[in-house]
C-alpha cells in the first residue's frame, strides 16, 4: 500500500486557472508537508501541518491555499495560476514535528502552467 | 548561497567505483539526513545522522558529520548502476519558533554500467 499518495500525477493547464492537488498519507503521521521542485531540482517546502495545525508558511504567495480536513490529508489550491507555478510539488509527512524523524515523501505531481 | 549545499553538482562514475558527495550547512542541527531521488519520483529517505554522532554506516552507505566545519559527506561504496539517481542532504533551519525543512540542490549521479 501506498504510504504517501497524490493526485493527480500530472496536471496541465492554461494560466489565470485555479487547481488542486490532493494528499493523504496512511502512516499515522502527525505532519504533513508540501514542496515545490522547480527545474533546477531545488526543492524548497512551502508549507508544514501539525495535527491539522498551520505550523510553516515559507512566504508563498497568497494563490496558494492548503487545506487539511483531517490529519491523513493536506490538499494544496492554487487561484489565478501562472507560468512560473510550473513545477513539481511533493508531499510529504513525518511522525514527529520538528522533523527529527525521515520524511516520506509522495510520489509528485507535476504541474505545467501554459 | 542556500542552506545545505551539496557538492559536486554532478558526478559520474564508473560501477564499482566509489562515489562521495558532501554537503555543507550554515546553522546550527539537530540532525542531517540524506535522501535519494530517482527521476520522476519522490525522495527516499537513506540515513539520518545527529549532531553528537561523527560517523554512521547503512549498508554500502557511510555518512560523516563534522559539526566544527558544517558539513557532511556521503559515500557509497561499490558503485552500481542502480544508484544512479540525484542525492539531497537536509537539515533543520530553526525560524522564530519553527524548524524549516532544508534541501540542497542535490548532487546528480550517474554510475555506468
Amino acid at each position: 500500500d501506498t504510504a504517501v499518495s497524490q493526485t493527480p500525477k500530472y496536471l496541465v493547464t492554461q494560466m489565470g486557472n485555479d487547481k488542486s492537488i490532493k494528499c493523504e498519507q496512511n502512516l499515522g503521521h502527525d505532519t504533513m508537508y508540501w514542496y515545490k521542485q522547480d527545474s533546477k531540482k531545488f526543492l524548497k517546502i512551502m508549507f508544514s501541518y501539525n495535527n491539522k495545525e498551520l505550523i510553516i508558511n515559507e512566504t508563498v504567495p497568497n494563490r496558494f491555499s492548503p487545506k487539511s480536513p483531517d490529519k491523513a490529508h493536506l490538499n494544496l489550491h492554487i487561484n489565478s495560476l501562472e507560468l512560473g507555478d510550473s513545477a513539481v510539488y511533493f508531499c510529504a509527512s513525518s511522525q514527529v514535528h520538528p522533523s527529527y524523524n525521515e520524511q516520506f515523501f509522495g510520489p509528485g505531481t507535476r504541474l505545467t502552467v501554459l | 548561497s542556500q542552506q545545505g549545499e551539496e557538492d559536486p553538482q554532478a558526478l559520474s562514475i564508473q560501477e564499482g567505483e566509489n562515489a562521495t558527495m558532501n554537503c555543507s550547512y550554515k546553522t546550527s542541527i539537530n540532525n542531517l539526513q540524506w535522501y535519494r531521488q530517482n527521476s520522476g519520483r519522490g525522495l527516499v529517505h537513506l540515513i539520518l545522522i545527529r549532531s553528537n554522532e561523527r560517523e554512521k554506516h547503512s549498508g554500502r552507505l557511510r555518512v560523516t558529520l563534522d559539526t566544527s566545519k558544517k558539513s557532511s559527506s556521503l559515500l557509497i561504496t561499490a558503485s552500481r548502476a542502480a544508484d544512479t539517481a540525484s542525492y539531497f542532504c537536509a537539515n533543520l533551519k530553526q525560524s522564530g519558533g519553527s524548524y524549516i525543512p532544508t534541501f540542497g540542490r542535490g548532487t546528480s549521479l550517474i554510475v555506468h554500467p
